[in-house]
């Protein structure tokens, strides 16, 4: 089975460019979730989506960061314009109902999309 | 959901028997504890959760004692490949709301 991927691995930009992320989740998985990590800090929520619509976007920065989940499959993230405390790394994760008694969600996490702007 | 409290890093030699241990004071009825993995230059990746006493799958063991205020990962003869950040984290039972990460446990193993 495929994990969840996510394009590009790495990006360079300059500061005021826009820059897209793509996450391909698990097939099947109605939830999609965008994290990230800046420089030194924890990783931190930004958004999720249940199928194609946005249940929590209480994680995103602000209106410069748009997520779409066209569709129900893939999603991608636009930064627009970038800005230089915007680099990091960009996680998604994909969860569906897990087989355990309390149906728990295990979330699969994609290896990241490493931003930089400079 | 509740904080978690963990150490910032450890080291052990190969072959040892590691423990980590969480503190969650201020965990409620409804959440349990879950342990996250995560590697250089890839995501966090699950590794076992529990609810009280005692579970166990084939990469580590969960010790939670009855007060639930705290929670031991333990990983049993770790090699070089275990080195890795290991993460703490509290999650809401049947919810698939978002995680919650902390700093984590810097895990070195030494040969």
């Amino acid at each position: 089975e495929a994990g969840v991927t996510q394009f590009p691995s790495h990006s360079v930009i300059e500061k005021g460019q826009t820059v897209t992320l793509r996450c391909d989740p698990i097939s099947g998985h109605d939830n999609l979730y965008w994290y990230r990590r800046v420089m030194g800090k924890e990783i931190k929520f930004l958004l999720h989506f249940v199928k194609e619509s946005k249940q929590d976007e209480s994680g995103m920065p602000n209106n410069r960061f748009l997520a779409e989940r066209t569709g129900g499959t893939y999603s991608t993230l636009k930064v627009q314009p970038a800005e230089l405390e915007d680099s990091g790394v960009y996680f998604c994760a994909s969860s569906q109902v897990r087989a355990l008694p309390w149906g728990y969600y295990e979330q699969y996490f994609g290896p990241g999309t490493r931003l930089t702007v400079t | 959901l509740a904080k978690t409290t963990q150490p910032i890093s450890m080291d052990s030699y190969e072959g040892q028997e590691v423990n980590i241990t969480c503190s969650h004071n201020n965990i409620a009825t409804n959440d349990y504890i879950t342990w996250y993995q995560q590697f250089p230059s890839q995501g966090p990746r699950f590794i076992i959760q529990g609810y009280k006493t005692k579970v166990t799958n084939e990469v580590a063991s969960l010790f939670i004692p009855a007060d639930r205020k705290s929670s031991t990962l333990s990983l049993p003869r770790v090699s070089l490949s275990d080195t890795a950040v290991y993460y703490c984290l509290s999650s809401r039972g049947g919810s698939a709301r978002q995680l919650t990460f902390g700093s984590g446990t810097q895990l070195t193993v030494l040969p």
